[in-house]
């Protein structure tokens, strides 16, 4: 069974650009949350989709965006990027309505320079 | 403000003996507590659970405490093996769907043959 993947696995940008980070959940999760490690930080949760919806927001700034699609793969994007965004973004995925253990990604590599 | 800490930021110990990892809280309105496993390139994976009616979980080598009124929960690897060797991530939410967890910064363990 194929796990939680994410792409790019690093991605350079340069401040004020944009940019897309995606997500594929395990098969047959409905439930996609985004996740962003700093250096030296733990784990900061940013966005939580069920079903196509976004059902809960972290702290952080409406710059940070994303959509589920109908296959329920996920997009984050981050707008008007800010050297502090540079960060690992997870992925992690559950079976549904918010509830099971999550699986987490590989991650993907942002680099704002 | 962190509301979950590991405030060692690394562990040492030899294969064989015990790894204790510890984690504070401070928000009295987490019930449930997960610890993850992060090897380098790799996303966290789950390792172990407890919710707060219990104060013991074991599985195998692994055995999660919690001290409710405390506020403190470790995490017992007995033996350690260098396969241990990665960084552990306290976390804790309010709700048994744990559709919103809050992490710790994270402890890397290095256990030495």
């Amino acid at each position: 069974e194929a796990g939680v993947t994410q792409s790019p696995t690093h991605l350079i940008k340069t401040r004020g650009q944009q940019a897309t980070l995606r997500c594929s959940p395990i098969s047959g999760h409905t439930s996609v949350y985004w996740y962003q490690q700093a250096l030296g930080l733990g784990l900061q949760f940013l966005l939580w989709y069920d079903e196509g919806e976004e059902r809960n927001r972290g702290n952080f700034p409406p710059r940070f965006s994303g959509r589920q699609f109908p296959n329920y793969s996920s997009e984050l994007n981050v707008n008007a990027l800010e050297l502090e965004d540079s960060a690992l973004y997870l992925c992690a995925s559950s079976p549904g309505q918010g509830i099971g253990v999550l699986t987490f990604g590989a991650g993907s590599r942002l680099t704002v320079l | 403000d962190q509301q979950v800490k590991q405030n060692s930021p690394s562990l040492s110990v030899q294969e064989g003996r015990i790894s204790i990892l510890n984690c504070d809280y401070t928000n009295s309105m987490f019930d449930y507590f997960l610890w993850y496993k992060k090897y380098p390139a790799e996303g966290p994976t789950f390792l172990i659970s407890i919710s707060s009616i219990k104060d013991k979980n074991e599985d195998g080598r692994f055995t999660v405490f919690l001290n409710k009124s405390a506020k403190h929960l470790s995490l017992h690897i007995v033996p350690s093996q260098p396969g241990d060797s990665a960084v552990y991530f306290c976390a804790a939410s309010r709700d048994s769907g744990y559709s919103t967890l809050t992490f710790g910064k994270g402890t890397m363990l290095l256990v030495s043959p």
